[in-house]
């Protein structure tokens, strides 16, 4: 099945630092990609995604791109805030009609200090 | 929308006892996933139901777990006998027929079994 693998954390920056978070997927076909962020105390919400090869997904200051060719979904940010500080997980989706069921990553934790 | 509504967002109880965690979804949405997170496992996917049918439910640790979708706006995830290694936060989460993938998730019900 499925598998993903995202760099282990926890990641500690400076504020305005660039923040990449490494993601790597196996899967069958093409998958559509999703990034989520879970704050502090929070359920996971959707940061952004991608649905086929080439694609950039971007969102509060944050991109990643479907790469095929690396199977990879790099999560990346110029200039990290505090409020930025949480944990962010890479999903992929497997491809086809009725896939709903998305595989998550471990995880890494973000922390901005100032 | 309020989004999706899981309570109670903390229980502490009695290792034995019965444990019942509730979830409304997000209204319109076919899809809803009972999720667990931990440390150690980082965040499992326990069943979901589509329609309010369960689909999967290999993910369901063992026959002490049952889950329930008596309608379109209400599931339960309950835990009989409950046992401290199930102290964790349980979340629920729904998707749109129309956007696999984008999960809107709850805040969780946090468990703690002593």
């Amino acid at each position: 099945g499925d598998s993903v693998t995202q760099m282990e954390g926890p990641v500690t920056l400076s504020e305005e630092a660039f923040l990449t978070i490494n993601c790597t997927y196996t899967a069958t076909g093409y998958p559509s990609l999703f990034w989520y962020v879970q704050y502090p105390g929070e359920g996971l919400q959707l940061l952004l995604k991608a649905t086929k090869a080439d694609d950039k997904g971007s969102n509060k200051g944050f991109e990643a791109t479907y790469r095929k060719e690396t199977t990879s979904f790099h999560l990346e940010k110029g200039s990290v805030q505090v409020s930025d500080s949480a944990v962010y997980f890479c999903a992929p989706l497997p491809p086809g009609a009725g896939s709903y069921q998305l595989t998550f990553g471990k995880g890494t934790k973000l922390s901005v200090i100032p | 929308d309020a989004g999706v509504i899981q309570s109670p967002r903390h229980e502490v109880t009695e290792m034995g006892q019965e444990v019942t965690l509730r979830c409304k979804p997000i209204s319109g949405h076919d899809y809803l996933f009972w999720y667990r997170q931990t440390m150690m496992r980082g965040l499992e996917l326990l069943i979901y139901f589509n329609n309010n049918v369960p689909i999967d439910d290999s993910g369901m640790p063992e026959d002490r777990f049952s889950a329930k979708m008596p309608n379109a706006s209400f599931s339960t995830l309950k835990i009989q006998p409950s046992e401290p290694r199930d102290s964790a936060v349980y979340f629920c989460a729904s998707q749109g027929t129309n956007f696999p993938g984008v999960a809107f998730f709850g805040q969780g019900t946090r468990l703690t079994v002593v």
